[in-house]
């Protein structure tokens, strides 16, 4: 069955230090997205991504991170300069379809976990 | 602001013994409530979407309901594998695709 995959999985970086966190959506998915979860609390979303553009963000989704689609397969979540409370597992998602249609199920990657230093 | 309410925090059932997890939610406009299960160090796993009150989803052992203030994961003679945490999400029809999740029902099922 066609999976999500994240690398790496767990990341420990330095405060201040940029980190890129890399998904390989499912291969026919057009919507992509960013979730995520601060240990012991409930998975929030960051932001979603179609047809070349941010479709909507979340308050967490502020001028420290972008996001990138650099070639068909690869999504990437940047953050510029990492600060102590960045660190959380974050999840990539993708669905076949999104706004305007009975909409498909977002399928997970088992997520990177970002621990700042 | 969309809001999602899991109950209860966690559950635990001897193998066997059926039970019942809750999810209240508050939206503008439903367009989808989710169901996942989320293992530890996992991401979560999609079980069920539901679209309109009075819907119901089966999967196994798994029965998920609908109606118009929340929705109900029924689990019907569990057995030690279905221990998880499963997560409950609402999408409204005023955002785009985002997805609003509760903080989920830690569940332990003993042998």
């Amino acid at each position: 069955e066609p999976e999500v995959t994240q690398t790496p999985s767990h990341q420990v970086t330095q405060m201040g230090q940029e980190v890129i966190l890399r998904c390989v959506p499912i291969s026919n998915h057009l919507y992509f997205y960013w979730y995520r979860q601060i240990l012991g609390q409930k998975v929030e979303f960051l932001v979603s991504f179609y047809n070349n553009e941010i479709s909507e963000k979340s308050e967490i989704f502020d001028d420290q991170f972008s996001v990138e689609r650099p070639d068909g397969s690869n999504f990437t979540l940047k953050i510029r300069s990492t600060k102590l409370e960045d660190s959380a597992m974050y999840f990539c998602a993708s669905s076949e379809s999104g706004r305007g249609s009975r909409n498909q199920p977002q399928h997970f990657g088992d997520g990177t976990r970002l621990s700042i230093l | 602001e969309d809001q999602v309410t899991q109950s209860p925090e966690a559950l635990r059932l001897q193998e066997g013994e059926s039970s019942s997890l809750n999810c209240s939610y508050t939206v503008s406009g439903l367009r989808g409530l989710f169901w996942y299960r989320q293992d530890p160090g996992k991401g979560p796993e999609f079980l069920f979407t539901l679209y309109s009150a009075g819907e119901e989803k089966e999967k196994e052992r798994l029965k998920a309901t609908l109606t118009k203030k929340e929705s109900f994961l029924h689990i019907t003679a569990p057995k030690p594998e279905d221990s998880a945490t499963y997560l409950c999400a609402v999408q409204s029809n005023f955002g785009n695709e985002k997805l609003t999740f509760g903080t989920g029902t830690r569940l332990t099922i003993i042998p």
